[in-house]
């Protein structure tokens, strides 16, 4: 039974580009939520995904969008990418319901120059 | 709106010693209490979670912590370390914000170091 995946692992990106990174949820979840963790902090929530529809958002400007796929999958586009959106972004399933359990992926690192 | 507060950033605690890390939280709900674990460069790994029930909730790797309610805390424990437990520590709440949404806010992490 696999995990939660997501791509790429690292990706780096200049200042004012744009970035889609992408996530796989683990089997039978349908809930797929986005987090952003900064170097020495502790992931912060940026939106949740239910039934392809954006269900709740964090305080993150509207450059941070997502979708998510009939298959459960979502992404997460970043628009005029400033220094201060390098992070590890960690994307996250749980089952029907949202109170249960969420189980992590192993991130993608973005690096903006 | 939920916060969670972990006391220390950094333990250090010699390989076979007890340790105990700490954390509180507040909301003005009834929330759900999670431990996370993160190794470098890796994402995070559920250690516990405290749903409902007993307040003695018992993790892998031979974690465990305890809900005090009234103290509004769901410290992390366990008896004996190993140099394998090195590694960054997140508390997290979860509470319902509405249309079944069940964000999690976390703690800012406490690096716990073995020392052999």
């Amino acid at each position: 039974d696999a995990g939660v995946t997501q791509s790429p692992t690292h990706l780096i990106k200049t200042r004012g580009q744009q970035v889609t990174l992408r996530c796989s949820p683990k089997s039978g979840h349908d809930t797929v939520s986005w987090y952003q963790q900064a170097l020495g902090q502790g992931p912060q929530f940026i939106f949740q995904y239910y039934e392809e529809e954006e269900r709740q958002r964090g305080n993150f400007p509207d450059r941070f969008s997502g979708h998510q796929f009939p298959n459960y999958s979502s992404e997460l586009n970043v628009n005029a990418l400033l220094l201060g959106d390098s992070a590890l972004y960690l994307c996250a399933s749980s089952r029907p319901g949202g109170a249960d359990t969420q189980y992590f992926g192993p991130g993608t690192r973005l690096t903006v120059l | 709106a939920q916060s969670v507060t972990q006391l220390d950033s950094q333990v250090p605690v010699f390989e076979e010693a007890p340790v105990e890390l700490r954390c509180n939280y507040s909301s003005s709900v009834s929330v759900y209490l999670f431990w996370y674990v993160q190794y470098p460069n890796q994402g995070l790994q559920l250690l516990l979670k405290y749903l409902s029930g007993s307040t003695l909730v018992k993790g892998i790797n031979g974690f465990e912590a305890e809900f005090n309610k009234s103290q509004t805390s769901f410290h992390l424990r366990k008896p004996s370390v190993h140099i394998s437990d090195t590694a960054e520590y997140f508390c997290a709440v979860s509470e319902d914000s509405g249309a079944g949404s069940y964000q999690l806010t976390f703690g800012k992490g406490t690096k716990l170091s073995v020392i052999p």
